[in-house]
């Protein structure tokens, strides 16, 4: 059974920091893996996916990585800016398209 | 291009009454998965569906629990007579069909809150 760990559970930095938030996953027989974005009582907002034949994927600031042998991905934001602030969740896709989640990081940046 | 769209944002019900949550998914989309978030706690995956077959339930309650996805019209999702327990937000997604196109990615809707009182 795949488990999706996250550390931190909570970050706090100040504005123009970067950062590194992790993912860990069990079962490395993964189809792909996403991060979200997910904004106090909204919904979730994709912003990277990895392919499993991938190591990283960019997007502006953001940065993902994935080690499939060692069962982690990272997600690096750089420069990081109050807007920022969000809980970001990291999800180990299958086949079938089936996510499992991790609990995720909520970030805060301050000003 | 329209995203998921879920319907009511919000439902408030008593114990023992029926909850429908609608999903329709993004244009050109004919695969969704329902997942449902519990307060303080992770997203957790209920059902996946294509149009008129429900591919997985795995994560489905046994009772008081459907999902379906006509051909014509939004997935539903059924909760009966509802307990505090199911108080949660109630997220659908959706992805192309299956093929070169799909890359497995998965395009969420604002989900549906659900308070049972």
């Amino acid at each position: 059974k795949q488990e999706v760990t996250q550390i931190p559970a909570a970050l706090s930095v100040p504005e123009g920091e970067n950062l590194v938030l992790n993912c860990s996953f069990t079962d490395s027989a993964i189809y792909n893996l996403q991060w979200f974005r997910q904004d106090p009582g909204k919904g979730l907002t994709s912003l990277l996916l990895i392919q499993s034949s991938q190591r990283e994927q960019t997007s502006g600031r953001l940065n993902a990585s994935l080690d499939k042998s060692s069962g982690r991905s990272t997600l690096y934001i750089a420069a990081s800016q109050p807007g920022d602030s969000a809980t970001y969740l990291c999800a180990v896709g299958s086949y079938g398209n089936k996510l499992v989640f991790g609990a995720g990081t909520i970030l805060r940046v301050k000003s | 291009n329209a995203g998921v769209m879920q319907n009511p944002r919000h439902l408030v019900r008593r114990r023992g009454q029926e909850a429908r949550l609608r999903c329709s998914p993004m244009k050109g989309h004919s695969h969704v998965y329902w997942y449902r978030q519990l307060p303080e706690e992770g997203l957790k995956f209920m059902v996946y569906l294509q149009k008129e077959n429900i591919i997985d339930e795995s994560g489905m309650p046994k009772e008081r629990f459907s999902a379906e996805f006509p051909k014509e019209g939004p997935s539903i999702l059924r909760i009966q007579q509802v307990v505090r327990g199911d108080s949660a937000a109630y997220f659908c997604a959706s992805s192309p069909t299956q093929g070169a196109m799909n890359t497995g990615e998965l395009f969420f809707g604002e989900g549906s809150r659900l308070t049972v009182l």
